[in-house]
């Protein structure tokens, strides 16, 4: 089975730093997804994690540690436009299995 | 960039109906994947497809079925659609490698 676990909501000022934290047990692993998703539109693709260690995109990095089932997503320098939903999700086999989201709202 | 087109944005349907999700992509990908998300529980595998006329069922396929006779269709099927069907369907194809799948912009169903 799969269990994926993340936070469903965090609170950030703009200019700020966040970090989603995900967590997972899974019956295999080929790499972990992050995507952002808006309110009614469809997840795009953020980062992508197959190795332990951190992978740095501009604003947002995202770390694993396979040992832990652990991973986690950092947004700096936060704007308006990164209130969205953050998905988390684990590739077993070429099928991405998902947490839940956690939305994350960024006040002025 | 890969494109996925799900037909309809918003769809009512009554009770009973039988119901066809259509979802055309066009880079010639061999997976296609159809989820439904709901609020809190994210997005759940219903059907997945490796290849033309091959089907496997995802984590939740009960009350669905799934068609895919060409190569850029596959198509989710309600046999008989139901109240706990209302949900938005996202379709996917696997994009490969580090960027992992690209999505439809969903389709909002509810049935009533």
């Amino acid at each position: 089975g799969q269990n994926i676990d993340q936070p469903t909501e965090m609170t950030a000022t703009e200019g700020a730093i966040v970090q989603i934290n995900c967590t997972y047990q899974t019956s295999g692993f080929n790499g972990l997804f992050w995507y952002q998703q808006h309110a009614g539109e469809a997840p795009t693709f953020l980062s992508y994690n197959v190795l332990d260690g951190l992978e740095e995109k501009g604003r947002f990095s995202s770390f694993l540690s396979r040992s832990k089932g652990y991973s986690y997503l950092l947004l700096k320098e936060l704007q308006m436009k990164d209130s969205a939903s953050y998905l988390c999700a684990v590739s077993n086999d070429y099928k991405l299995s998902f947490g839940a989201g956690t939305t994350v709202t960024v006040r002025a | 960039d890969v494109k996925v087109t799900q037909s309809s944005r918003y769809l009512v349907k009554r009770t009973g109906e039988k119901v066809f999700l259509e979802c055309v992509q066009d880079m010639d990908h061999e997976n296609m994947f159809w989820y439904r998300q709901d609020p809190g529980l994210g997005l759940r595998l219903i059907y997945f497809s490796y290849d033309v006329k091959m089907k496997e069922k995802g984590d939740i396929p009960e009350g669905y079925s799934v068609s895919r006779e060409k190569k850029e269709r596959f198509s989710l099927i309600l046999e008989s659609a139901s109240t706990n069907q209302t949900s938005m369907y996202l379709c996917a194809t696997r994009t490969g490698g580090q960027n992992g799948y690209t999505f439809g912009s969903g389709t909002r169903l509810t049935v009533v």
